[in-house]
């Protein structure tokens, strides 16, 4: 497959919790990208950890990045509803070639 | 523009009617790409340009899509003879070469009735 995999697919916590969500990949990459997707329309750029990174934080946005276990989470600290939406990787590759998306997790902050 | 701007929003269009959706990229970005998202689902990669590299095609589904994108700018998706199955939301996303943040458009919802 040349798609990323996300776990897990669906999330619901309550307002005020973490949530984590995890990605892993199977090809090498040169960076990973954080995007958001709300209403299933376009998505947003959240956040890119490139590969001699392992942690990066961006206001209540944290990303790791394992390289030797080809995997990336995200954790979204002190979540609000405004938070729910669906969240998705994406893997870049390099030598402008094409970025492998992951399938996405679906979260859901209740208020 | 400011964005990525893709036309229309939304098209309801009968089987067997051939479409087509327009992309604006941001000016001066290389890569273009178009993605197919079913309902609750992830993205499908259709097809991506960069620069005046061959574009990369395969992920087009079926002979019936097809997609060219004039003078390194704007793109066209079409999709001939549509199907029921080809109802989904069409993104397109554009980003600097070297630079591989990718901005989306806001997409077009087909529906095939």
């Amino acid at each position: 497959s040349q798609q990323g995999e996300e776990d897990p697919q669906a999330l619901s916590i309550q307002e005020g919790e973490n949530a984590t969500m995890n990605c892993s990949y199977k090809t090498s990459i040169n960076n990973l990208q954080w995007y958001r997707q709300n209403s299933g329309r376009g998505l947003v750029h959240l956040i890119l950890i490139r590969s001699n990174e392992r942690e990066k934080h961006s206001g209540r946005l944290r990303v790791t990045l394992d390289t030797s276990k080809k995997s990336s989470s995200l954790l979204i600290t002190a979540s609000r509803a405004a938070d729910t939406a669906s969240y998705f990787c994406a893997g870049d590759a390099g030598n402008n070639r094409k970025l492998i998306w992951g399938l996405g997790t679906s979260l859901a902050v209740n208020p | 523009g400011a964005g990525v701007s893709q036309s229309p929003s939304n098209k309801v269009t009968e089987k067997g009617k051939d479409v087509e959706l327009r992309c604006d990229p941001i000016s001066g970005h290389t890569a273009l790409y178009w993605y197919r998202q079913s309902l609750g689902q992830g993205l499908e990669f259709l097809i991506y340009f960069q620069g005046n590299s061959a574009p990369d095609k395969s992920g087009l589904p079926s002979d019936r899509f097809s997609a060219e994108r004039t003078g390194g700018s704007v793109s066209t998706l079409t999709i001939q003879r549509t199907q029921q199955e080809d109802s989904a939301v069409y993104l397109c996303a554009s980003s600097k070469q070297g630079i591989t943040e990718a901005f989306f458009g806001q997409g077009t919802r087909l529906t095939v009735v």
